[in-house]
């Protein structure tokens, strides 16, 4: 089955700065990669996703990039603003399912 | 459309009760998924459901832990006796049948329960 590995588990970086979040997967099959944010005390929102017949995709300050050779995808938030402190979750589908990685806790200091 | 609605948000509990947990999906969405988060743990899958079906139930702890889907619109998670440790926040999500291109998942609100 998918197995679905996010690094790292923390990050703190400093308001305005750029952070990087890496996840790898294991089922070739998979196409759709979703990154889910939660804050504080609230339930994780789709923050963006990405298909498999795509590189990149940017929304504004957040992007998300796909290597599917390699069998990772990573979020890219620029320009951090305090209210991007929050947990970070990639994922990604089995059939009628979906793997999720364990979380990044990112904390942006202003 | 109000979202996934959970009920009840908030429960505590004495160890050894029975707690039930409640959770109305999207109308539409086909699939119902039980998770249970903590610090510790982070968040895991507990059950899903597709067309109202257990599909996968090996996240449940053991068998003081059971959950049902007797229609498109209703699923509970049931714990009996309850413990401590399972104090966690629990959400349910739902999302749209994968062939109509859905793969995002809406989670509830949770509920958080605590058992002393």
């Amino acid at each position: 089955g998918e197995n679905v590995e996010q690094h790292p588990s923390t990050l703190s970086v400093q308001e305005g700065d750029s952070a990087v979040i890496k996840c790898t997967y294991s089922d070739s099959a998979s196409n759709y990669f979703p990154w889910y944010k939660q804050e504080l005390g609230k339930r994780p929102q789709l923050i963006i996703d990405i298909r498999s017949n795509v590189g990149e995709k940017k929304d504004q300050r957040i992007a998300v990039t796909l290597n599917k050779t390699a069998k990772h995808f990573s979020l890219h938030i620029t320009e951090t603003q305090p209210e991007d402190s929050a947990v970070y979750f990639c994922a990604a589908p089995i059939p009628n399912d979906m793997r999720f990685g364990a979380g990044t806790r990112l904390t942006v200091k202003p | 459309d109000a979202g996934v609605i959970q009920s009840p948000r908030h429960e505590v509990t004495e160890m050894g009760q029975e707690v039930t947990l409640r959770c109305k999906p999207i109308s539409g969405h086909n699939s119902l998924f039980w998770y249970r988060q903590t610090m510790m743990r982070g968040l895991e899958l507990l059950i899903y459901f597709n067309n109202n079906v257990p599909i996968d139930d090996s996240g449940m702890p053991e068998d003081r832990f059971s959950a049902k889907m007797p229609n498109a619109s209703f699923s509970t998670l049931k714990i009996q006796p309850s413990e401590p440790r399972d104090s966690a926040v629990y959400f349910c999500a739902s999302n749209p049948p994968r062939l109509a291109g859905g793969y995002e998942q809406f989670f509830g609100p949770g509920t958080r329960l605590t058992v002393l």
